[in-house]
Formats: C-alpha cells, sequence, structure tokens
C-alpha cells in the first residue's frame, strides 16, 4: 500500500490563482521532502521539513508540517505558468539516520498553471 | 552549487550491448544514489553508496552493475538489457545520515533517458 498519500492527484488552475497540495501518512514522518519535476527531468528540490509544526517559505512557495508530523501541504501563492509540473513529496520514515537513505514517495502532483 | 550532472543525457542501446551511465557531483556529499523512474510514477532506488561503499542494494537485477570510483563519481554499468529496463535513470547525492545522525535532502540530477530495443 502506498504509504504517502498526496492530493488531488492532477490540478489545473488559473494564473494568479492559489493552490494548496497535500502529503499524508498514517505513521509518523522524520523528515519530510518537496520536490518539483519537469516531465522527463530530475527532480528539483524545494523544502525539507523534520519539526512538527515547522513552516518554510520560498518565494511564493510556502510548506508545513502538522504538530503530529503525520501530515504535510504545500501553497503556491499567486501561481505562475513556471509553477507548472509533478509535485512530489517523499519523506523518511525511520528515526534511524542509519535507514533514512531510502525515502518513500507519493505518486505526485501534476500542475498546470493556464495564462 | 548543488549541481549533480549526468552522462550521456539520451541512450539507446540493444539487449545484447554493454553501457555505462555516469554521475558526478562536487558537493563534497558521501552518500550517492541510483533511482529509476517510470512514467507517471515517483523514483524508485535501486542502489546507494555511503562513503564509496555499497550500502543498499534493493534486489535489483545483476544485469545492473554500480561502481562508485571515488567520492564525487557514480556509475551504473549495464549489460544484457530488456525492454522493461527502458525508463529515466536519475542519480542523486546528499550528505551521509550518519553525519549529524538526521536526514538530509537528496540533489538530483537531471537523468538519462534509456531506451533498450
Amino acid at each position: 500500500s502506498q504509504e504517502l498519500e498526496q492530493s488531488p492527484q492532477s490540478l489545473i488552475v488559473q494564473e494568479g490563482k492559489n493552490l494548496t497540495i497535500n502529503c499524508t501518512s498514517s505513521k509518523t514522518l522524520y523528515g519530510l521532502y518537496w520536490y518539483k519535476q519537469k516531465y522527463g527531468e530530475g527532480l528539483i528540490f524545494l523544502m525539507m521539513l523534520q519539526k512538527g509544526g515547522e513552516e518554510k517559505s520560498h518565494e511564493k512557495i510556502t510548506a508545513k508540517l502538522d504538530e503530529k508530523k503525520q501530515q504535510s501541504s504545500l501553497h503556491i501563492t499567486a501561481s505562475q505558468p513556471s509553477h507548472a509540473g509533478i509535485y512530489l513529496c517523499g519523506a523518511a520514515s525511520t528515526a534511524n539516520a542509519g535507514n533514512n537513505r531510502k525515502l518513500i514517495w507519493g505518486l505526485g502532483t501534476s500542475l498546470a498553471v493556464n495564462p | 552549487d548543488t549541481e549533480v550532472t549526468q552522462t550521456p543525457k539520451h541512450l539507446v542501446m540493444g539487449m545484447t550491448n554493454k553501457k555505462s551511465l555516469k554521475c558526478e557531483q562536487h558537493m563534497g556529499h558521501r552518500a550517492m544514489y541510483w533511482y529509476k523512474q517510470k512514467a507517471k510514477k515517483p523514483p524508485e532506488l535501486m542502489f546507494v553508496y555511503s562513503y564509496e561503499k555499497l550500502s543498499i542494494n534493493e534486489s535489483v537485477p545483476s544485469r545492473f552493475s554500480p561502481e562508485c570510483p571515488n567520492s564525487s563519481l557514480l556509475n551504473l554499468h549495464l549489460h544484457a538489457l530488456q525492454p522493461e529496463d527502458s525508463a529515466l535513470y536519475l542519480c542523486a547525492s546528499s550528505q551521509d545520515p550518519r553525519r549529524g545522525g538526521r536526514s538530509y535532502e537528496q540533489y538530483f540530477g537531471p537523468g538519462t533517458r534509456l531506451t533498450v530495443t
């Protein structure tokens, strides 16, 4: 079964609109990563969250990790065509540092931004 | 500099060919990774090297052979591949989790698009 659930699976928004992507687990997450991928290209690291309640922002993208460290949201303000792509959440599911080289992944959210 | 480079960008090979994928990083990272990604799927971990030693092999078929000649380079040697091995192969690197006892973000290369005919 998929350990990280991402929603929505796909999203089409009008340029300038705000949007939110969610990433949820039934287990405690010890490191939550957000990546963006353009089709056929590598993953671009966006942000990493580790502490419950943590929030980080970069330009118009804000990511939060809930207090229980089981859910994260990625919020884009005033979306632009350059935000289009696939957003993936990945997580370390164990507190054992030696084991958390292997991440679990959500299935991704495909975002299209119409001009 | 957070760049991971991969060569070649595209590769087409027959089932009897031998080829290699190359990956390089100069961030001083001591953990390096190979992933395989099929269309519309997340990356699947294949191998992890930690301090130039293989630490994780996710039951990958022996037709894929990784090599880490030094701390900056990672190779993936390919031999007798099958058409179903066609995919995007991604390399990544990170600080090793043993350093500091926490997880670290992985930085990915642009990938090699492999087609097996």
